[in-house]
């Protein structure tokens, strides 16, 4: 059974910091990693895609990559903004057990500060 | 593009009673899916529809929850009784098809409180 686990769990940084959140997950066997943010109260916004044939994707000050051997990817936010505050979940889709199901880590809480 | 709805957006029942959510997809998505959010927790699948049939309904309590999605379009997840354990978010999620290289995307939520 897939297990994803993000650390750290929240995350404090002044304005202007560059950061990095983590992702690893158990089994490796996986189609794709996805990163997501969430605000509170609102629904989830799809950040970046990475297929498990890729190593990294970028989008503007984001860029996460992705070790499917280790089982590890990384989240990282460039020149952080407090508009960056929000939860980043990260999601694996596997070939194992229900394939069909993304499995999503508990996230981590981010706080920029002005 | 208009994105995934959802309504309502905030629903407090007492335990015992029922209650029902909506959702209407991205035009042209034929995958369906929802998942439940309890606070602190990443969103866990509970039913996967392909146009109107279920995919994978495994995580699903089927003895109080049921959901359908007739016609293909939109789908109704419903919890008859509810308990205080179902208090969470729940959120509907779109995508393409059921290729697992796609994007999923997903609606504002509806955030359930059972009292």
């Amino acid at each position: 059974k897939q297990e994803v686990t993000q650390i750290p769990a929240a995350l404090s940084v002044p304005e202007g910091e560059n950061l990095v959140l983590n992702c690893s997950f158990t089994d490796s066997a996986i189609y794709n990693l996805q990163w997501f943010r969430q605000d509170p109260g609102k629904g989830l916004t799809s950040l970046l895609l990475i297929q498990s044939s890729q190593r990294e994707q970028t989008s503007g000050r984001l860029n996460a990559s992705l070790d499917k051997s280790s089982g590890r990817s990384t989240l990282y936010i460039a020149a952080s903004q407090p508009g960056d505050s929000a939860t980043y979940l990260c999601a694996v889709r596997s070939y194992s057990g229900s394939a069909r199901q993304l499995t999503f880590g508990s996230g981590t809480q981010l706080t920029v500060l002005p | 593009e208009a994105g995934v709805a959802q309504s309502p957006r905030y629903k407090i029942i007492e335990k015992r009673q029922s209650v029902a959510f909506w959702c209407n997809p991205i035009s042209g998505h034929a995958t369906l899916y929802w998942y439940q959010q309890i606070l602190g927790q990443g969103p866990k699948l509970l039913i996967q529809f392909q146009n109107n049939g279920v995919v994978d309904d495994s995580q699903l309590p089927k003895d109080r929850f049921s959901a359908e999605r007739l016609k293909g379009v939109d789908s109704t997840l419903k919890i008859q009784p509810a308990k205080l354990e179902d208090s969470a978010v729940y959120l509907c999620a779109s995508s393409f098809d059921r290729d697992r290289g796609r994007e999923q995307y997903f609606g504002p939520g509806t955030r359930l409180t059972v009292t």
